[in-house]
């Protein structure tokens, strides 16, 4: 298994610009997690999906973030319009029931100047 | 909802020593305890888990250790090598809440050759 793929792997942009930030979970996990990852936050989750139905999106920072899971195999996180201090490091994860950890994708650093 | 406490923020071993990695937990009801481990410019890995049926979990040189009754898990790495170095997050979870990790702040190993 190729694991969990993010896409792109790095992205850099101009405020007020839209960012699509892509994942395809492991084959047959039923779970998907967003998380940003900052040095002054830490790992924050965004929101999570299971069995593509978003269950909780609490830590979505505002409506300028928006998620979707249209199939099991495809996830996108979307910023619209795009501010500097969303720049950080946002990780895709998936898993299978609550008995297993999450497996992370190696992440996409968003920078917006 | 849980809270997550992490000590110390950053570690710094000689090579050969043990390190220790402590966390608490706030709701009892947390019964899934995951840590990973994250290298630069890589997404967090998970490294070992326990159950809250166990008091104890070996892999190798990495052990996991857990006091329900405290609510306090740790992270013990025997004989740390200069790969050992990166950044160590503990999580909890419980079933009520589905698949949702809660994170512990990190901790920043460094094993000095």
């Amino acid at each position: 298994d190729a694991g969990v793929i993010q896409s792109p792997r790095h992205e850099v942009t101009e405020m007020g610009q839209e960012v699509t930030l892509r994942c395809k979970p492991i084959s047959g996990h039923n779970s998907l997690f967003w998380y940003r990852q900052t040095m002054m936050r830490g790992l924050e989750l965004l929101i999570y999906f299971n069995n593509n139905v978003p269950i909780d999106d609490s830590g979505m920072p505002e409506d300028r973030f928006s998620a979707k899971m249209p199939n099991a195999s495809f996830s996108t996180l979307k910023i619209q319009p795009s501010e500097p201090r969303d720049s950080a490091v946002y990780f895709c994860a998936s898993s299978f029931g609550q008995s297993y950890g999450y497996t992370f994708g190696s992440g996409t650093r968003l920078t917006v100047v | 909802g849980e809270n997550v406490e992490q000590h110390p923020s950053t570690l710094s071993v000689q090579e050969g020593d043990s390190a220790v990695i402590k966390c608490t937990y706030s709701d009892s009801a947390s019964n899934y305890f995951p840590w990973y481990k994250q290298e630069l410019g890589k997404g967090p890995q998970l490294i070992i888990d326990i159950r809250s049926n166990v008091g104890e979990k070996k892999d190798q040189r990495i052990a996991v250790t857990l006091n329900k009754t405290a609510k306090h898990f740790s992270l013990h790495i025997t004989e740390t090598q200069p790969e050992d170095s990166a950044v160590y997050f503990c999580a909890a979870s419980k079933k009520a809440a589905g698949n949702k990790l809660t994170f512990g702040g990190g901790t920043r190993v460094l094993v000095k050759p």
